[in-house]
């Protein structure tokens, strides 16, 4: 039979142009946000975080932007170079129903950004 | 390099072997995880330990047990395994009580055939 599975969105851009990533998360009660950044045959790894507190955040060549009216994240990559060719995850942070100290990330489903020369 | 380190890379197995995947941290955090990617899913989280205590199993199958002998390793002990059971599996840590990043290993590959 037909096997279903998730259909990875794709953004396909020219180098030297700026990406916008786009996540929707789940968890209203969600305090903490990450991307991640996976190239193919490596594990994830981190670029970006940014703490409900805050709506924006700023790093080399990357800004967060953070909307909770929506539950709605992004990740704005500027001057786009091929070496930013990936898949890009993002992630939420909060703690379980029974509080205390012990956190669960849970990851969207991720986007492939593919960089043309 | 991250700190985190997961051996094998690459692994193959036949449905009735019994292998072990190691994870081992350098990084002084107190939190480890083992989560599964898919093709085409999101990262699936398997099983969390805190303190070398586990305090998360996403329901997930018993042909996959987990082990913590210490803060700083990580096992994922395999039997009698299915070939849906083929993926990424990664393995991740990060210091829990100050909700920060968790930092992830390179993944082995696992092949069920």
């Amino acid at each position: 039979g037909e096997s279903v599975g998730l259909h990875l969105p794709t953004l396909s851009v020219q180098e030297g142009d700026n990406s916008i990533i786009n996540c929707a998360y789940s968890n209203s009660a969600s305090d903490y946000f990450i991307w991640y950044k996976q190239e193919s045959g490596k594990g994830p790894q981190f670029i970006i975080d940014i703490r409900s507190n805050m709506d924006k955040r700023q790093g080399q060549r990357v800004t967060v932007l953070l909307n909770k009216t929506v539950k709605h994240l992004s990740l704005q990559i500027a001057a786009t170079q091929p070496g930013d060719s990936a898949v890009y995850f993002c992630a939420e942070n909060y703690k379980g129903p029974s509080g205390g100290s012990n956190y669960k990330l849970t990851f969207g489903k991720g986007t492939l950004l593919t960089v043309n020369p | 390099e991250t700190g985190v380190t997961q051996t094998p890379r690459h692994l193959v197995m036949g449905m009735t072997n019994k292998k072990s995947l190691k994870c081992e941290q350098h990084l002084g955090h107190n939190a480890m995880y083992w989560y599964k990617q898919s093709a085409k899913k999101p990262l699936e989280l398997m099983f969390v330990y805190s303190l070398e205590e586990r305090v998360e199993n996403n329901s997930v199958p018993s042909r996959f047990s987990p082990e913590c002998p210490n803060s700083s390793h990580l096992f994922l002990h395999l039997h009698t395994l299915q070939p849906e059971d083929s993926a990424l599996y990664l393995c991740a840590s990060s210091q829990e009580d100050r909700n920060t990043e968790a930092f992830f290993g390179q993944g082995t590959r696992l092949t069920v055939v």
